[in-house]
């Protein structure tokens, strides 16, 4: 089974500061990996997702991410913060191969200060 | 191309009644997945709808039920609703290649349950 656990429900930083959002994931098998963001009162927006090409992803807005196996982690970074990054943040996993079920992390909120 | 809308947005029901939700996938896109996103359990996968067979089924009670129809569209009843079904329901459309494409998800409906 899947699981995925985000380091930190609530992250704050400065506006230009480095991004980094923690997520690491279990699975019994090789992974599909995502990145979505929640804005308030708005659906998830994919950002990237890794699905076994190349190990660093670049998503939207700025964002990469990077597939470590060894670590079982992809950590979602972002070089500058700005003020509209400010939303919900939320890993996901899914099996390779397998289907369309998503396995999300808790979410981690992002909050951006001027 | 227009996105995923889901229909109602905003719903207020009382225990006891049951309550149906609808969502238009994307042009094309063949499969239907829902998800349940409350505070406390954060988003939840329900199932899974393609080509009007349902292909996945997440942890939920039968009162959570679905159907997908030839135009792919969903709908999701929850029958005798009870104060803890209040979330905000999510749905999700893809090709439905095995977890390879992108879902892309809807705004949402929230319901409340009083």
């Amino acid at each position: 089974a899947q699981s995925v656990t985000q380091l930190g429900s609530h992250v704050s930083v400065s506006e230009g500061a480095l991004v980094l959002l923690r997520c690491n994931y279990s699975s019994s098998v090789p992974p599909y990996l995502f990145w979505y963001v929640q804005y308030p009162n708005q659906g998830l927006q994919l950002l990237l997702k890794y699905t076994s090409a190349a190990t660093l992803v670049k998503g939207i807005n700025g964002f990469e991410a990077e597939f470590k196996k060894s670590e079982t982690s992809f950590h979602l970074t972002k070089p500058s913060a700005h003020m509209s990054d400010a939303a919900e943040y939320f890993c996901a996993v899914s099996p390779q191969g397998g289907s369309e079920k998503l396995v999300f992390g808790k979410g981690t909120k992002l909050t951006v200060n001027p | 191309k227009a996105g995923v809308t889901q229909t109602p947005r905003y719903l207020i029901k009382t225990r006891g009644q049951q309550v149906t939700l609808s969502c238009s996938p994307i042009s094309g896109h063949r499969s239907v997945s829902w998800y349940q996103q409350t505070p406390g359990q954060g988003l939840q996968f329900l199932f899974e709808y393609f080509s009007e067979t349902q292909r996945n089924k997440g942890n939920f009670p039968g009162r959570f039920s679905g159907r997908q129809f030839s135009n792919s569209r969903s709908e999701m009843n929850v029958s005798t609703l009870e104060l803890g079904d209040s979330a905000l329901y999510l749905c999700a459309s893809s090709h439905g290649n095995r977890g390879t494409d992108t879902q892309y998800f809807g705004p949402g409906t929230r319901l409340t349950v009083l």
